[in-house]
């Protein structure tokens, strides 16, 4: 069976500055995608960034990154200079036509 | 010119009622999908089309129903509603050629009394 981990129910972090959530899986396949979608508390399903599991390069979109660790199966995103919009729910999610979800981490931006 | 668009975006009905949500995509994808998301925020697949074919069945009960009629859409209909029903199901779409990465709809908060 495949499952998504995120152990960090909860965080929270001052303005400007960085933070990590963890996510890891677990699948037998070999070639799959992961993803890290926001939803803020409008509930739209926003992507902020994806990752191809072939591709040993870390995806970066602007202020968010990712460290893919394959063999661990870790694929954890770090916001650099975090913003109040920031402020959601974070999913990690893999698969390819469909799609298995963490269970999310609520991210609060402090000013 | 939203991409994925889902009516209505909220529905408030009684036990054992039937009601129809409905996905519109307009950015040429030819995969949609139903999720449904419960009080706990969990995500779950229910539903795959690719090209109004039925891809990805979980294990939902039968009174549930997609109905895709063309590529651009794809419907939920729910028979003889009930209290665990209530959730939001989200409409996503995805094109084959660009990572399957998948486009999701602003929500359905559907509320079973």
């Amino acid at each position: 069976a495949q499952t998504v981990t995120q152990s960090q129910p909860e965080m929270s972090v001052q303005e400007a500055e960085t933070v990590t959530l963890s996510c890891t899986y677990d699948t037998s396949e070999s070639n799959y995608y992961l993803f890290w979608y926001k939803q803020p508390p409008s509930r739209q399903m926003i992507l902020v960034i994806r990752q191809e599991a072939y591709k040993q390069q870390n995806a970066t979109e602007n202020r968010f990154s990712v460290n893919f660790q394959k063999a661990a199966k870790s694929f954890s995103l770090k916001i650099s200079d975090s913003q109040l919009g920031d402020t959601a729910m974070y999913f990690c999610a893999f698969g390819r036509k469909k799609l298995t979800f963490g269970t999310g981490t609520r991210l609060t931006i402090i000013p | 010119d939203t991409a994925v668009s889902q009516t209505p975006k909220y529905l408030v009905t009684q036990m054992g009622n039937d009601k129809s949500i409905k996905c519109e995509q307009n950015l040429g994808h030819d995969t949609m999908y139903w999720y449904k998301q419960d009080s706990k925020k969990f995500l779950k697949i229910m539903f795959s089309y690719n090209n109004k074919e039925l891809i990805i069945n979980e294990t939902v009960p039968n009174r549930f129903s997609p109905k895709s009629p063309d590529k651009a859409h794809l419907n939920l209909h729910i028979n003889s509603l009930e209290l665990g029903d209530s959730a939001v199901y989200f409409c996503a779409s995805s094109h084959a050629r660009e990572v399957e990465t998948q486009y999701f709809g602003p929500g359905t908060r559907l509320l079973v009394l």
